[in-house]
């Protein structure tokens, strides 16, 4: 597509449930960046993946949070048992060159109630 | 702790002068600067670089300096125009360390109004 794409842009849930949050990077950007952004804060990094595999995971905050790239395009972040603090936007991107030439998507506010 | 420091939550312009952002780092080993523009609602779109070998990049109204001695870097935006209006993030990559070259470190963001 011309832009990343993540769906849901909004989702209310309630705590200790679990949610799925997608990502559809642009056609042929190997690489592809999950991000949190809390109120007030800027993005943080959570996972990179270099097409299908987590290169770097060190950004998850803990196992309840797990992401998957399994065909090397669209990308599924997932959240076990969510808690309140998870609240924030969940930030997708994409590039051809890791690192440079970074392509955001709108995001996914995550609420927790 | 901070590694990316935007210290200045907000500020406001009046159109046609110029706005002045300013970011501080602490990591020596950033060697790649970006600048970010966010809309409510939307993610962030790059604006501007500058590669820790220069002091200065221009890009139309736009211009990034950077003092590497000083770890600090700003945007530089003239004539500001009321569609500026956003916020401005800092952001660094270590692109030399052969290690996490993919990895951005954000600032907190600076909410920049533009006044008609």
């Amino acid at each position: 597509g011309a832009g990343v794409s993540q769906t849901p842009s909004n989702k209310v849930t309630e705590k200790g449930k679990y949610v799925e949050l997608r990502c559809d990077p642009i056609s042929g950007h190997t690489a592809l960046y999950w991000y949190r952004q809390s109120l007030g804060q800027g993005p943080e990094f959570l996972i990179y993946f270099q097409g299908t595999g987590a290169a770097d995971d060190s950004g998850l905050p803990n196992d309840r949070f797990f992401a998957v790239r399994p065909e090397g395009s669209v990308s599924t972040l997932k959240i076990q048992r969510t808690e309140r603090g998870d609240s924030a936007v969940y930030l997708c991107a994409s590039s051809l060159t890791p690192g440079l030439g970074y392509t955001f998507g709108s995001g996914t506010r995550l609420t927790v109630v | 702790d901070q590694q990316v420091k935007q210290n200045s939550p907000s500020l406001s312009v009046q159109e046609g002068r110029i706005s002045i952002l300013n970011c501080d780092y602490t990591n020596s080993m950033f060697d790649y600067f970006l600048w970010y523009k966010k809309y409510p609602a939307e993610g962030p779109t790059f604006l501007i670089s500058i590669s820790s070998i220069k002091d200065k990049n221009e890009d139309g109204r736009f211009t990034v300096f950077l003092n590497k001695s000083a770890k600090h870097l700003s945007l530089h935006i003239v004539p500001s125009q009321p569609g500026d209006s956003a916020v401005y993030f800092c952001a660094a990559l270590e692109v030399g360390s052969g290690g996490s070259n993919y990895k951005l470190t954000f600032g907190k963001g600076t909410l920049l109004t533009v006044n008609p």
